[in-house]
């Protein structure tokens, strides 16, 4: 079965940390993979877009990175402002389905 | 270039009644999709329509439906309400069928009491 699992459900941190968010994924082959994030009360906003054959995308202080072997993708944020408090949502997008939704990733940033 | 638009912000209806959501895609966008968030399943795929078919369908009973117009706009149909129908009900839209880009909505906010 085709699923998308992230971690940690939830995070805190303090303004100016580094961050890192975890996405596994069982869905195979997949045409890529994306990170979103969603303010509150808003619709996401896409980050960043891999295909398999990527390793690493960045978005400004945002990184994500892809490992299609051991099936893993990471989301880095650096440097994390106030304005990252938000949602971060991981999406495999398979060949012949329907594009598979994480549950995502709850981000607090503190001052 | 104006995003997408989704009418209503917020809604709250009744169990038993039925619902219409508006979704107006970016200009020139002809995909229009349509999700279901809630805090303990996160975002569920509803349908998919493009140049005014539906392309693709989620695992939703019939209660829920849609339509796209010529123009690309989409409205969303929930009849029956139900309390776990209470959701935020997002719409992306893309330039075609199955494109990597998905741009979204602000949703609507569906409270059912």
């Amino acid at each position: 079965k085709n699923q998308v699992e992230q971690s940690p459900q939830s995070l805190i941190i303090l303004e100016g940390k580094n961050c890192t968010l975890q996405c596994n994924y069982t869905v195979s082959p997949f045409s890529n993979l994306r990170w979103y994030k969603q303010d509150t009360g808003r619709g996401p906003v896409s980050l960043t877009i891999m295909t398999f054959s990527e390793n690493t995308k960045s978005n400004g202080r945002y990184t994500a990175t892809l490992d299609a072997d051991t099936k893993q993708s990471s989301l880095h944020i650096t440097a994390s402002q106030l304005s990252d408090s938000a949602s971060y949502i991981c999406v495999v997008s398979p060949y012949t389905d329907k594009l598979i939704f994480g549950t995502g990733t709850r981000l607090q940033v503190f001052p | 270039k104006a995003g997408v638009t989704q009418t209503p912000r917020y809604l709250i209806k009744t169990r038993g009644q039925q619902v219409t959501l508006s979704c107006s895609p970016i200009s020139g966008h002809r995909s229009v999709s349509w999700y279901q968030q809630t805090p303990g399943q996160g975002l569920q795929f509803l349908f998919e329509y493009f140049s005014e078919t539906q392309r693709n369908k989620g695992n939703f009973p019939g209660r829920f439906s849609g339509r796209q117009f010529s123009n690309s706009r989409s409205e969303m149909n929930v009849s029956t309400l139900e309390l776990g129908d209470s959701a935020l009900y997002l719409c992306a839209s893309s330039p075609n069928s199955g494109t990597n880009i998905q741009y979204f909505g602000a949703g609507t906010r569906l409270s059912v009491l």
